[in-house]
């Protein structure tokens, strides 16, 4: 079946520096993919959607400037935490769909970030 | 705004119980569902989805569904539980117009005891 995979899993970083969290689509061509946060005990919150060779979309309260995805291939999209803060520790999850519409979408193992 | 909920957030139940999980969204419009499930230190995976057609959906592990569209309601069952169903169980929801975004509700965290 379709995989994801999210690297790294796990990264822990300084206050004041970036980090990059790379999402791949390992057996299909995915021209949107999803970059969610999961706060501890709560749900999935989508940050931003994805487009290959395009802009991302980003929701509602979500810091484009901060949070900046780029989705340079069909099977790569990257989300950089630019100048990460303590309050930007979280998990990050991305998801992707082999097909355009009325499909499911497949997860990565998400990203521990954590800001000292 | 659409919005998903799910009214357990925690639920114990013991082997061979029955589960039932709810799932409530607000949108009077066309909608597509899910249930995912997160093992312990695993990503999520979907256990079944809703489009169209039987109301009534089988989805793996035993898991069943059905999306009653009066009560706005695609609550997930499975009538006996094992220690293996040990997860974190999120309804999800794709809106008419929203592409291929997904809103999640809060999640259920159902532990089995032996």
């Amino acid at each position: 079946g379709a995989v994801v995979s999210q690297h790294p899993s796990r990264v822990i970083c300084k206050s004041g520096t970036s980090v990059k969290i790379e999402c791949r689509s390992l057996d299909f061509q995915a021209t949107t993919m999803f970059w969610y946060r999961q706060f501890p005990k709560q749900s999935l919150m989508l940050m931003a959607t994805s487009n290959e060779g395009s802009k991302a979309t980003y929701e509602q309260g979500v810091e484009k400037d901060k949070f900046l995805i780029n989705h340079a291939s069909l099977t790569l999209s990257t989300l950089t935490v630019t100048s990460a803060h303590p309050e930007d520790s979280s998990f990050y999850i991305c998801s992707a769909s082999d097909r355009p519409y009325n499909s499911p979408l497949h997860f990565g193992n998400g990203t521990r970030l954590t800001v000292t | 705004a659409q919005s998903v909920s799910q009214h357990n957030h925690h639920v114990i139940l013991s082997e061979a119980a029955s589960l039932e999980l709810g799932c409530n969204y607000s949108y009077g419009g066309t909608v597509n569902l899910f249930w995912y499930v997160q093992y312990p230190g695993q990503h999520l995976q979907l256990l079944l989805k809703y489009f169209s057609g039987d109301p009534l959906v089988k989805g793996i592990k035993g898991f069943e569904a059905e999306f009653i569209k009066s009560k706005f309601s695609f609550n997930l069952r499975k009538p006996s539980v094992q220690w293996s169903d040990t997860a974190e169980y999120f309804c999800a929801v794709k809106f008419t117009g929203g592409g291929n975004k997904l809103t999640f509700g809060t999640g259920t965290q159902l532990k089995v005891e032996l």
